[in-house]
């Protein structure tokens, strides 16, 4: 079935250094993928879109890498920053879906040490 | 600009009752979706509505329901409340029905005792 999920459920990272949150995704889970932020007691925040017809895209201090042929999703924040502690989500769209129906990862929960 | 309105913020309803929750979406976006999120977990699609019509709807049992109004707000109805139903319910916008990104509000605490 279609399913994407999250490979640690926890990082820490010191102030300033680069943050590396890794996704999985199955067969046929997505040709759509989104990044979420949730902080505690707020929903989920858009950060940042990929389609499969890219490899990479570039926002303010984050990246998204796709790597189809291992189905695999990362994101890259740059020079982490107190504020982006929170739990992180990979969203996939579901191949062939003509409706906005997202599987959602079970979370990284990202410490920044100050 | 209004993001994604969600009322109430916090419910407490007993066993075998039943709740509506409400939603406004961006203001332009024509697409509402409702997702579940148990603590601990990632949220799980419920339904999606464009323009009032059902576009999706999750593995949920009957007694979840809901509708989109002319304005593009929306209601998630659940009836015979089960402990299990307890949770945060999400409501997403988006301004299209296909890949657009869903934009959340910050979701109903729901507690059934």
């Amino acid at each position: 079935g279609e399913s994407v999920g999250l490979h640690l459920p926890t990082l820490s990272v010191q102030e300033g250094d680069n943050s590396i949150i890794n996704c999985a995704y199955s067969n046929s889970a997505s040709d759509y993928f989104i990044w979420y932020k949730q902080e505690s007691g707020k929903g989920p925040q858009f950060i940042i879109d990929i389609r499969s017809n890219m490899d990479k895209r570039q926002g303010q201090r984050v990246t998204v890498l796709l790597n189809k042929t291992v189905k695999h999703l990362s994101l890259q924040i740059a020079a982490t920053q107190p504020g982006d502690s929170a739990v992180y989500f990979c969203a996939g769209k579901k191949v062939g879906n003509t409706g906005n129906q997202f599987y959602f990862g079970t979370g990284t929960s990202l410490t920044v040490i100050p | 600009d209004a993001g994604v309105t969600q009322s109430p913020t916090h419910l407490i309803k007993t066993r075998g009752q039943q709740v509506t929750l409400r939603c406004s979406p961006i203001s332009g976006h024509k697409s509402v979706s409702w997702y579940q999120q148990v603590l601990g977990q990632g949220p799980q699609f419920i339904f999606q509505y464009y323009e009032k019509e059902e576009r999706g709807r999750g593995n949920f049992p009957d007694r979840f329901s809901a509708r989109q109004f002319p304005n593009y707000s929306s209601e998630l109805n659940v009836n015979a409340l089960l402990l299990g139903d307890s949770a945060l319910y999400l409501c997403a916008s988006s301004f299209g029905a296909g890949n657009s990104p869903l934009h959340f509000g910050n979701g109903t605490r729901l507690t059934v005792t």
